[in-house]
């Protein structure tokens, strides 16, 4: 079946521009996960669903950014007024039932420069 | 809150041999999950193995393993008869309790030599 995927897979900003990422999860999935990674470095977790709640957001790392999963299915995460700073490639993941050793299933991330 | 080191930036093995990655965590937590994760230069995340701390028996799945010491907090990745497709990004990954999110390690990058 179809994996994660996330659009647009490029996306440069001009710093101050809001900016709006899609992932679409693995069908049936429950949980789902963003992930920031910056060049050279491992991804670091930002927020995470189970469903349309938003379960944990303690990775966000200010109040310019904002994640909603409305339906329990597609997610977008978004960044207002975006900084240099936010240059990352944006991953999602998504998890079947959020419960055990449940694998984390990765989109292909959104490459984010902001000029 | 939880940490995880890989003290190995780069590492380089010829074709056909063996090679260990290094990883090491840090948590006061008795119920926790560990894995392995290779990204590729393409960039997606795949799940190489998965540990469960309560297990004492060793991780495999076919070419790879993993060298569990619980009181050490160590968790390495073997790879044996290396591929060149093996070349890519290797990120030890942690995991406290069930379902909940993975905090990473820096990565190692690894490139398999004809």
């Amino acid at each position: 079946g179809a994996g994660v995927s996330q659009s647009p897979r490029y996306k440069v900003a001009k710093r101050g521009q809001d900016v709006a990422l899609r992932c679409d999860p693995i069908s049936g999935h429950v949980s789902l996960f963003w992930y920031q990674q910056a060049l050279g470095q491992g991804p670091e977790f930002l927020t995470y669903f189970q469903n349309e709640a938003q379960l944990d957001k303690s990775g966000l790392p200010s109040d310019r950014f904002f994640a909603e999963r409305p339906e329990g299915s597609v997610s977008t995460l978004k960044i207002q007024r975006t900084q240099q700073e936010d240059s990352a490639v944006y991953l999602c993941a998504s998890s079947r039932s959020g419960q055990g050793a449940d694998e984390q299933y990765f989109g292909p991330g959104t490459r984010l420069t902001v000029t | 809150a939880q940490t995880v080191t890989q003290s190995q930036p780069e590492m380089s093995v010829q074709e056909a041999e063996t090679v260990t990655l290094s990883c090491t965590y840090d948590t006061s937590e008795n119920n926790y999950y560990l894995f392995w994760y290779k990204q590729p230069p393409s960039r997606q995340m795949i799940l190489v193995i998965r540990q469960e701390a309560y297990k004492q028996q060793n991780a495999t799945e076919n070419r790879f393993s993993v060298n569990f010491q619980k009181a050490a907090k160590s968790f390495s990745l073997k790879i044996s008869d290396s591929q060149l497709g093996d070349t890519a990004m290797y990120f030890c990954a942690f995991m406290k309790g069930a379902g909940n999110m993975l905090t990473f390690g820096g990565g190692t990058r690894l490139m398999v030599k004809p």
